[in-house]
């Protein structure tokens, strides 16, 4: 059972565009929601996150957006450039805190 | 220089043969991690160990087992290889015991069984 769910599998954009990534959640007691970012041959690396007491957190051209009700997220990269180009794991972190659950991640391309 | 380092980076074994990943860390955390991560699974938890021989089965366990006799040092051990245990594996490490922030990885072990 998937307890976080991410789409799409995949995604392209052309640069300068804004890409849009959504994540969904089922555990009502998750309240720490991190994106990690992972380029190829390497590990994933913390790049952005958010508490649920909150409905939105930026940090340069990435945004999260939170809706609570819904239990939906979802990260937003403005002005897209190539280099952003890496898969995207939304995760969310226990109720007892003790471990995070990692979506099966998003592929960005982003093309010149 | 915080760093989370997994040896080897390329492992290929045969099935039934066993195997030793290891990882180190530099940053004194207390909580290590193992994950495997697959095509269109992402991240699955392996193992957390939260001290020096104090490891707790995260969600897929079966088929695999841990090692930390020291605070920098996690190993993960596969008793006879199976095919379905290809995958990448990535350690990582967290500054927190009981509330897991930010988690450092290390960039991986691609292990084929064959």
């Amino acid at each position: 059972q998937q307890q976080v769910r991410q789409s799409p599998q995949s995604l392209t954009v052309w640069e300068g565009e804004t890409a849009i990534l959504n994540c969904s959640y089922e555990d009502s007691t998750f309240n720490y929601f991190p994106w990690y970012q992972q380029f190829p041959g390497e590990g994933p690396a913390l790049l952005i996150s958010i508490r649920s007491v909150s409905d939105k957190k930026e940090d340069g051209r990435f945004t999260i957006f939170f809706n609570k009700r819904e239990k939906k997220l979802s990260l937003h990269i403005t002005d897209s450039q190539p280099g952003d180009s890496a898969t995207y794991f939304c995760a969310a972190r226990t109720s007892s805190g003790q471990k995070l659950v990692f979506g099966q991640g998003t592929i960005l391309k982003v093309y010149l | 220089d915080m760093k989370v380092t997994q040896m080897p980076r390329y492992l290929i074994k045969r099935m039934g043969e066993n195997v030793l990943l290891e990882c180190g860390q530099d940053m004194s955390h207390e909580t290590m991690y193992w994950y495997r991560q697959d095509p269109g699974l992402g991240l699955q938890l392996i193992y957390i160990s939260y001290d020096v021989d104090s490891n707790s089965e995260g969600d897929i366990p079966k088929g695999y087992r841990v090692s930390r006799k020291k605070r920098e040092h996690f190993s993960l051990i596969l008793d006879s290889a199976k095919t379905n245990q290809t995958s990448v594996y990535f350690c990582a490490s967290s500054p927190s015991g009981w509330s897991a922030e930010t988690l450092y990885f290390g960039s991986g072990t691609r292990l084929t069984v064959l």
